[in-house]
């Protein structure tokens, strides 16, 4: 299996502009986590996916934020406008019912000048 | 709340030696999982290894292993025979709550550097 794909592996981008992080879990897996990490806050769950659904956003920082799943293989995270505050690593994993096992893609690492 | 703790920020080691790694942990649940996760300079989150909470032997995949105190909420990660390409920063996790185990909590990180 390919893994967990995300796209782009790097984003820079101006203040303002709107951004559009891509994922493509693992086939077969169910559950989907979207994961920011930078140096003040370290790795924090943003939103996961179950079967397509969000089931929880309390990790979102803030309305600029939304995630998407339309179908099983496919997610996307924007924000708009974009803020160099955002500027962090951003990840996706998938898993396969409970789990425990989550896979991480490779990560986005996100620049807003 | 459920929270994560790794105290050292970085650790170094010689080439072939052996290191620990430390990390605590705060739950009231009574059957989970604890994960390690290895971060090297590609930025690829791989799991090195996994733990399950009702299990009293400890777990072991290769030249890493842990030391699992449930009572003590204590979660370490040895490594032995240290090699170069084991440097990259190690995260301890914990599922914290929700219907997946891959809804996690991160410790703040250890960066590790292995010396030739």
């Amino acid at each position: 299996d390919a893994g967990v794909i995300q796209s782009p592996r790097h984003e820079v981008t101006e203040m303002g502009q709107e951004v559009t992080l891509r994922c493509k879990p693992i086939s077969g897996h169910d559950y989907l986590f979207w994961y920011r990490q930078t140096m003040m806050r370290g790795l924090e769950l943003l939103i996961y996916f179950n079967n397509n659904v969000p089931i929880d956003d309390s990790g979102m920082p803030e309305d600029r934020f939304s995630a998407k799943m339309p179908n099983a293989s496919f997610s996307t995270l924007k924000i708009q406008p974009s803020e160099p505050r955002d500027s962090a690593v951003y990840f996706c994993a998938s898993s396969r019912g409970r789990g425990p096992e989550a896979f991480f893609g490779q990560g986005t690492r996100l620049t807003v000048v | 709340a459920q929270t994560v703790t790794q105290s050292q920020p970085e650790m170094s080691v010689q080439e072939a030696e052996t290191v620990t790694l430390s990390c605590t942990y705060d739950t009231s649940e009574s059957n989970y999982y604890l994960f390690w996760y290895k971060q090297p300079p590609s930025r690829q989150m791989i799991l090195v290894i996994r733990q399950e909470a009702y299990k009293q032997q400890n777990a072991t995949e290769n030249r890493f292993s842990v030391n699992f105190q449930k009572a003590a909420k204590s979660f370490s990660l040895k490594i032995s025979d240290s090699q170069l390409g084991d440097t990259a920063m190690y995260f301890c996790a914990f599922p914290t709550g929700g219907t997946s185990y891959g809804k996690l909590t991160f410790g703040q990180g250890t960066i590790l550097t292995v010396h030739p």
